[in-house]
């Protein structure tokens, strides 16, 4: 029963250039959530994601970041251009297809996370 | 302000002492609220969620206050294994993309000691 996979775990780049992370939702679950967490600071919401559908991306700097999520395979997080200020932890949620608005699904299930370095 | 405010810590306590942290949150329109435990250099998870009744789960209590607009995890019997970082997490919406809503605070830093 593998749980939300994120990859790589680690990425070094320079400034410039672009870093690619990936994220496997959980089996079954449809929503994907990629978050950012800088040293000593909570988690920051990104974007939210269904198959083939950005749904909420209001969390996404406005250059350089963008997502997807494809009808096959991974979501991916894009950042183009990096810079110093981009290195950070970003974790990627799953969570089960809505239920009634009633019933808040408060739990996210995270993967690992990326730890992104830029030199 | 911060949407949600913790006191980041850390928290030193021997094993077996009860330890309480607060959270506040701004935004009165907040529609659900939870407490997710994240050890050092790993992904967050859900410890529980908090009920206007307050709610038990074995050693943690959760509780919420409406009025004051805050919400508290107490953990009794401390063991080493509950050295963590504590976040406190409010829903701002009631929609099927709730999760989106989720809002993190920075973290309490929890250390228990022998």
């Amino acid at each position: 029963n593998a749980g939300v996979m994120q990859n790589p775990r680690h990425l070094v780049r320079r400034r410039g250039q672009e870093a690619r992370l990936r994220c496997s939702p959980m089996k079954g679950h449809s929503h994907v959530y990629w978050y950012r967490q800088l040293p000593e600071e909570g988690l920051k919401f990104m974007v939210y994601l269904q198959k083939e559908n950005i749904i909420d991306e209001s969390g996404m700097p406005k250059e350089r970041f963008s997502a997807e999520f494809p009808k096959e395979g991974p979501s991916i997080l894009r950042i183009q251009q990096v810079v110093r200020g981009d290195s950070a932890a970003y974790f990627c949620a799953s969570s089960r297809p809505g239920l009634a608005l009633q019933l808040p699904t408060g739990e996210l299930f995270f993967g690992e996370g990326s730890r992104l370095t830029v030199l | 302000r911060k949407e949600v405010e913790q006191d980041p810590g850390p928290f030193n306590v021997p094993e077996g002492a009860t330890v309480a942290f607060n959270c506040t949150y701004s935004n009165s329109a907040s529609q659900s609220f939870f407490w997710y435990r994240q050890d050092c250099r790993k992904e967050p998870k859900l410890l529980m969620s908090v009920y206007s009744s307050g709610n038990e789960d074995g050693r943690f209590t959760a509780q919420l206050n409406r009025a004051s607009q805050y919400i508290s995890l107490l953990i009794r019997d401390s063991k080493l294994s509950d050295s963590a970082t504590y976040l406190c997490v409010v829903n701002r919406g009631w929609d099927t993309g709730t999760a989106s809503k989720l809002t993190f605070g920075t973290g309490t830093r929890l250390q228990v000691t022998l």
